[in-house]
Formats: structure tokens, C-alpha cells, sequence
């Protein structure tokens, strides 16, 4: 079963702007990761954030976790057209490596 | 990053048929790998958990004896979906777990397109 709800299912903007992503989820976690997944393709790991930290930075993304509030959000900063893609988050209940993933984001940057 | 490698990329085949898909990864062991399914505008949802030497584990919903999985090495998951049907349509997605990590890191492979006519 899903885990993840992801919100908004569908996002629009102008290059140079900002993008939120936000996700929640239902149970304890071990972890949640950010995944990219351009159509038709597989998926792109963009980032790992642990159940103990709660702000996670990669380059132009930042991620932060609420354990309290069961909910973490992605954000691009200074988006480029190449950002188009859906984005997924994803949790680990346990060190078995599943995956449960949410529904994701559709992210259209337009040039 | 690691590689994980999927063939076939698509794959159209008659009603009835059996199809298999092979997942590897190409310069790491992974004793587990796992296999996803994805429609359309959806998200991806686990169908197993490949084991090596070992059966698969398969989710709540999931037929074991229509996706037939076999994870005979530490490089290589292979998925079987037995007399397929046009609902089994979808994008397979398998996924491997680096048997080092101790933060489930896993790495995508690419994905097979079947389609079933």
C-alpha cells in the first residue's frame, strides 16, 4: 500500500522561481528519500534524509523532515526547464530496504 | 554511482504469452533487489522482494505465480509475468540494494515498457 501523499500533484513555473514539494506519510520511519523520475525513465536518488535529522542540503535542493508532523518537503531552488520531471518521495520503515513510495509531483518549468 | 541494468527496455507481446525481464547490476553484488510496477501517470507500487538464493517475498495482492521471480546470483533478478494479459501492461521497474549499505540505498535500473496486446 501507498504511504505517501504528495502534494501538490502538479506544479507550473517560470524558470528562476522556487519549487515546494511536500509529502506525508503514516508511520514511524527509518528514512524518506527524493527521487526524480523523468517520463518514461527510471528513477533519479536525489536524497537520503535519516529519521534523526531534520534539514538536509544537496546542491540546489533542500529537504526537511518533520517526524512530529509525519512530513517531509523538497525544495529547488532557482528552477530550470531541465527540473521538469515527477518527483517521489519515499520512506524506509525498517533495514529491509523496502520502499513505499507516494504518488508524486509533476513539475513542469517553463523556459 | 552504482549501475543497474534492465533488458529488455520494452517489450510488446501477445495475450498469453510469458515474458521475463532481467535486472543486473553491473559493478555491485546486491543480495536484494526489488521489482516495482508503475501505470500511467501513477506512482510506483512494490510487487516483491528478490532474495538471492531465496524466495521472493511477494505484496499483499500480488500473484507469486503470475510474476515469477528468480534472483539466481548476487547480480541478477529476473521477473517472469506468466500468460500475460492486457492489464499486465505497465512499466517495470527493478531497483538493488547495495549490500553494504546500512541506509537502504538502492539504485534504479531503468525500466521495461511491456506491453500486451
Amino acid at each position: 500500500s501507498q504511504q505517501g501523499e504528495e502534494d501538490p500533484q502538479a506544479l507550473s513555473i517560470q524558470e528562476g522561481e522556487n519549487a515546494t514539494m511536500n509529502c506525508s506519510y503514516k508511520t514511524s520511519i527509518n528514512n524518506l528519500q527524493w527521487y526524480r523520475q523523468n517520463s518514461g525513465r527510471g528513477l533519479v536518488h536525489l536524497i537520503l534524509i535519516r529519521s534523526n535529522e531534520r534539514e538536509k542540503h544537496s546542491g540546489r535542493l533542500r529537504v526537511t523532515l518533520d517526524t512530529s508532523k509525519k512530513s517531509s518537503s523538497l525544495l529547488i531552488t532557482a528552477s530550470r526547464a531541465a527540473d521538469t520531471a515527477s518527483y517521489f518521495c519515499a520512506t524506509a520503515t525498517s533495514n529491509t530496504g523496502k520502499l513505499i513510495f507516494g504518488q508524486g509531483t509533476t513539475l513542469q518549468v517553463k523556459p | 554511482g552504482a549501475v543497474v541494468s534492465q533488458h529488455p527496455s520494452w517489450v510488446i507481446c501477445k495475450s498469453g504469452t510469458s515474458v521475463k525481464i532481467e535486472c543486473r547490476s553491473l559493478d555491485f553484488q546486491a543480495t536484494t533487489m526489488f521489482w516495482y510496477r508503475q501505470f500511467p501517470k501513477q506512482s510506483l507500487m512494490l510487487m516483491a522482494t528478490s532474495n538471492e538464493g531465496s524466495k521472493a517475498t511477494y505484496e499483499q495482492g500480488v500473484e507469486k505465480d503470475k510474476f515469477l521471480i528468480n534472483h539466481a546470483s548476487l547480480t541478477l533478478s529476473t521477473l517472469t509475468v506468466t500468460s500475460a494479459h492486457p492489464e499486465d501492461s505497465s512499466f517495470y521497474i527493478c531497483s538493488a540494494r547495495v549490500t553494504s549499505s546500512s541506509y537502504n540505498e538502492q539504485f534504479f535500473g531503468p525500466g521495461t515498457r511491456l506491453t500486451v496486446l
